[in-house]
């Protein structure tokens, strides 16, 4: 059982380029996340998907465009990458049901943008 | 906005006990987690409780929670080396969204 799963793990950018970072997850959850982390300043909420269909901005989305491909993929655009974006970023993903929401997470991509 | 607050580093030796304390602001929280990261990976929860209770115990951790002052810790009998990681707080309310604290680094040494 896979969990959630994130390519790359490591990328290296210029200033200006755009990637996109892909998750998948494999437990039918519905919904999905997207966090950075930076020393000192724990994880970020970027954007998230409550749903198939759904994405909502979190704490920090300037910068950043997401798209729900499916119940399964959820990936994060850098359309012009700038140094500020340098980051670990970590996808999850939960069931968000009635119950506690806990969130699965994959094992990050390191961004550096020079 | 919502705030989770932790204190950065811990320092305890093999065998003692481990506190790591968080404070949260959002009084509509429903579920407190614990979630665990080891280096170069991702996080992975330890345990979570709901708001309506007090205290949860699981093997070595106990995690206590006092709503009234919005206070939570996580509490790690017998801490051993591979207890070395970083502890999240997290906090599941209002927003309807998981706030993370920032992380308090445990360092376990001989």
């Amino acid at each position: 059982n896979a969990g959630v799963t994130q390519t790359p793990k490591f990328q290296v950018l210029k200033t200006g380029q755009s990637m996109t970072l892909q998750c998948a997850q494999d437990m039918n959850h519905n919904s999905m996340y997207w966090y950075r982390q930076d020393p000192g300043m724990g994880l970020r909420l970027i954007y998230y998907s409550a749903s198939e269909g759904t994405t909502d901005k979190g704490e920090v989305p300037n910068g950043y465009n997401v798209s729900r491909l499916n119940k399964r993929e959820f990936s994060l655009r850098l359309e012009s990458a700038a140094p500020s974006q340098t980051s670990v970023y970590f996808c999850a993903s939960s069931a968000r049901g009635t119950g506690a929401n806990v969130l699965t997470f994959g094992a990050g991509s390191r961004l550096t943008v020079l | 906005g919502e705030d989770v607050e932790q204190s950065l580093f811990l320092s305890v030796r093999e065998g003692d006990s481990s506190v790591i304390n968080c404070t949260y602001t959002d009084s509509s929280s429903t579920y407190l987690y614990w979630y665990k990261q080891e280096p170069g990976a991702g996080l992975q929860l330890l345990t979570y409780i709901f708001s309506n209770m007090d205290m949860k115990q699981d093997q070595r951790l106990t995690v206590l929670l006092n709503k009234k002052d919005k206070h939570l810790s996580l509490r790690i009998a017998d801490t051993q080396t591979g207890d070395s990681a970083i502890y999240f707080c997290a906090d599941f309310g209002g927003y309807n969204k998981l706030i993370f604290g920032a992380g308090t680094r445990l360092a376990v040494h001989p």
